[in-house]
């Protein structure tokens, strides 16, 4: 079982770049969502979706997009990447939103 | 609204010796609760989980953790650390229906020889 892959590692973007950054799950779970981590402050929600066409804000979505066109992916995308959203991102996903999160290994994004 | 406080960011303790992890939450519902734990350069992985039930709950690697309604805490503990214990550790919660993860701002263990 592969779980929850996440893709690029590692990225370096210039400020107003665009990006995605993959999430994929084999797990068949309806529960997907996106994190941020930055330091002292935890993980803090961006985006979740709770099955495929369905998707919702998190505690700070300002700047980033979501789409849940299968229940295996759900891609973030930055429309315009500025430094404030140098952080990691992780991906992490449920089969009912209650369960226990399943995490990939995480991006971790500088802006310049 | 809900929210998770961890009151320590760092906790050094020596090896074999007890450790406690605090945890405290806010909520006006019922709450499911969980310790993560995340090693260098890695995602977080559940440590244990407070659904319903017995109070105290265990980890398979000597961890437990005690749901307290009354004092709103879900502290984690384990009896005798190990160097392989070094990490950080998050509190978190989600109430149902909300779909939405509350992370609390995480506690590094270090775990010195």
């Amino acid at each position: 079982n592969a779980g929850v892959t996440q893709t690029p590692k590692f990225q370096v973007l210039k400020t107003g770049q665009s990006m995605t950054l993959q999430c994929a799950q084999d797990m068949n779970h309806e529960y997907m969502s996106w994190y941020r981590q930055d330091p002292g402050m935890g993980l803090r929600l961006i985006h979740y979706s709770v099955g495929a066409g369905i998707t919702d804000q998190g505690e700070v979505p300002n700047g980033y997009n979501v789409s849940r066109s299968t229940t295996e992916d759900f891609p973030l995308r930055l429309l315009s990447a500025a430094p404030s959203q140098t952080s990691v991102y992780f991906c992490a996903s449920s089969y009912t939103g209650v369960e226990k999160l399943f995490f990939g290994s995480g991006t971790q994004l500088s802006v310049l | 609204a809900q929210s998770v406080t961890q009151l320590d960011s760092q906790v050094p303790v020596f090896e074999e010796a007890p450790v406690e992890l605090r945890c405290n939450y806010s909520s006006s519902v019922s709450v499911y609760l969980f310790w993560y734990v995340q090693y260098p350069n890695q995602g977080l992985q559940l440590l244990l989980k407070y659904l319903s039930g017995s109070t105290l709950v265990e980890s398979i690697n000597g961890f437990e953790a005690e749901f307290n309604k009354s004092q709103t805490s879900f502290h984690l503990r384990k009896p005798s650390v190990h160097i392989s214990d070094t990490a950080e550790y998050f509190c978190a919660l989600t109430t149902s229906g909300t779909y939405k993860y509350i992370f609390g701002t995480g506690t590094r263990l270090k775990v010195l020889a």
